[in-house]
């Protein structure tokens, strides 16, 4: 198993739309979670990190199930631009940072 | 924000030989840099991690003698691909990594296009 997984992509839809990424991890003593995107041949920028408490930015929102070992990223009123990869990455402790396979998104006009 | 530097962008050479890449933080002192590899429509794998001024850590499968990397001062790593070969051809990128827990911020080179003919 996988110590990040990710949906499988790619996610194709409608500008406006609201779409849901989830992620789950297998190391329960994981301690620190981001979801970060990455266009086509660029370096991954962060989108945002996970807080246990769930947080928003924007049309973007994150939230942890540390029970369930999973997070999820939310966009609402998707837009051409969000059209890039999301990563999904757990770090579990230290310097050990899993980056997940990654969700394409294409948002359409 | 923090800046890491990376180049060359793109790099085309022949089978054999060897390719340096350098990673540079601009702004800030990096005791600690990551090397990755992308192929295509996958993710970043973890090849190393880079500490200044002692041996880098490398993942399992990942050979050293193949991927030299040094980190001889606190604002440069460098990877050094000998040997290439076509199946090395793949997007290579560094990062280094500023704060800790939830605070924790990675900043990423704009990444290596390594093509060996």
């Amino acid at each position: 198993r996988k110590e990040v997984e990710q949906d499988p992509g790619p996610f194709n839809v409608p500008e406006g739309a609201t779409v849901a990424f989830n992620c789950t991890y297998s190391n329960s003593a994981s301690q620190s979670f981001f979801w970060y995107r990455q266009d086509c041949r660029k370096e991954p920028k962060l989108l945002m990190s996970v807080y246990s408490s769930g947080n928003e930015d924007g049309r973007f929102t994150a939230q942890l199930n540390r029970a369930s070992q999973y997070i999820s990223l939310l966009i609402r009123d998707s837009k051409l631009s969000d059209s890039a990869t999301y990563l999904c990455v757990v770090n579990s402790g230290g310097f050990k940072t899993i980056f997940g396979a990654g969700t394409r998104l294409f948002v359409k006009a | 924000g923090a800046v890491v530097s990376q180049h060359p962008s793109r790099v085309i050479c022949k089978s054999g030989t060897s390719v340096k890449i350098e990673c540079r933080s601009l702004d800030f002192q990096a005791t600690t840099m990551f090397w990755y590899r992308q192929f295509p429509k996958q993710s970043l794998m973890l090849m190393a991690t880079s500490n200044e001024g002692s041996k880098a850590t490398y993942e399992q499968g990942v050979e050293k003698d193949k991927f030299l990397i040094n980190h001889a001062s606190l604002t440069l790593s460098t990877l050094t691909v000998t040997s290439a070969h076509p199946e090395d051809s793949s997007f290579y990128i560094c990062s280094a990594r500023i704060g800790a827990g939830n605070n924790e911020k990675l900043f990423f080179g704009s990444g290596t296009q390594l093509s060996v003919l």
